[in-house]
């Protein structure tokens, strides 16, 4: 069964550190691999999105990995700040056409 | 407007209602999808267009009914529903299916059933 895991759901940073966050899927047959952010009550923001044949993504301060024959991918947040508090999902996008969400890691960044 | 938007973003309705929820994409997509977010779950994906035809449907009650007219215009029709349906709907799209599939998302339906 293909799923797709997000450890820990919670995580308390002080502002200003630099922190990573993990996702892991069972399924090496994956197509891609995408970040998401989601504020409280909201749509879902797109961050990043890695290709099978690529290894990682960078945007501002943001770095996703992908390695696909250890099943991770994480994403690195450089200089947090308190406006990056936010649940962070990850979903995959396999070859046969399955579309799996982890649950999220809950990031709090303290003043 | 651009991106993903949905209405409405709030909706109460009782267990003999009937409403639908609507999307709209003016990202030029070809594929647009019907997620269900409830609390402490994983996002669920619930129904797929690509290209106006629906290509999965992932073993949805029949009191969820989506329709798609067009590639920028997505509904999902609600009938007879249950409490247990209470959640965050939320829509998205990319450009097609298959392929790099970057989904972008509505901001979602918060939807109560009494």
């Amino acid at each position: 069964k293909q799923e797709v895991t997000q450890i820990p759901a919670a995580l308390s940073v002080p502002e200003g550190e630099n922190l990573v966050l993990n996702c892991s899927f069972t399924d090496s047959a994956i197509y891609n691999l995408q970040w998401f952010r989601q504020d409280p009550g909201k749509g879902l923001t797109s961050l990043l999105l890695i290709q099978s044949s690529q290894r990682e993504q960078t945007s501002g301060r943001l770095n996703a990995s992908l390695d696909k024959s250890s099943g991770r991918s994480t994403l690195y947040i450089a200089a947090s700040q308190p406006g990056d508090s936010a649940t962070y999902l990850c979903a995959g996008f396999f070859r046969d056409d399955k579309i799996i969400f982890g649950k999220g890691t809950r990031l709090h960044i303290l003043p | 407007e651009t991106g993903v938007t949905q209405t409405p973003r709030h909706l109460v309705m009782g267990m003999t209602n009937k409403k639908s929820l609507k999307c709209e994409q003016h990202l030029g997509h070809n594929a647009m999808y019907w997620y269900k977010q409830s609390a402490k779950k994983p996002l669920e994906l619930m129904f797929v267009y690509n290209f106006k035809e629906q290509t999965e449907n992932n073993s949805v009650p029949s009191r969820f009914s989506p329709e798609c007219p067009n590639s920028s215009h997505l509904f999902l029709h609600l009938h007879t529903l249950q409490p247990e349906d209470s959640a965050l709907y939320l829509c998205a799209s990319s450009e097609a299916r298959q392929g790099v599939n970057e989904q972008y998302f509505g901001p979602g339906t918060r939807l109560t059933v009494t």
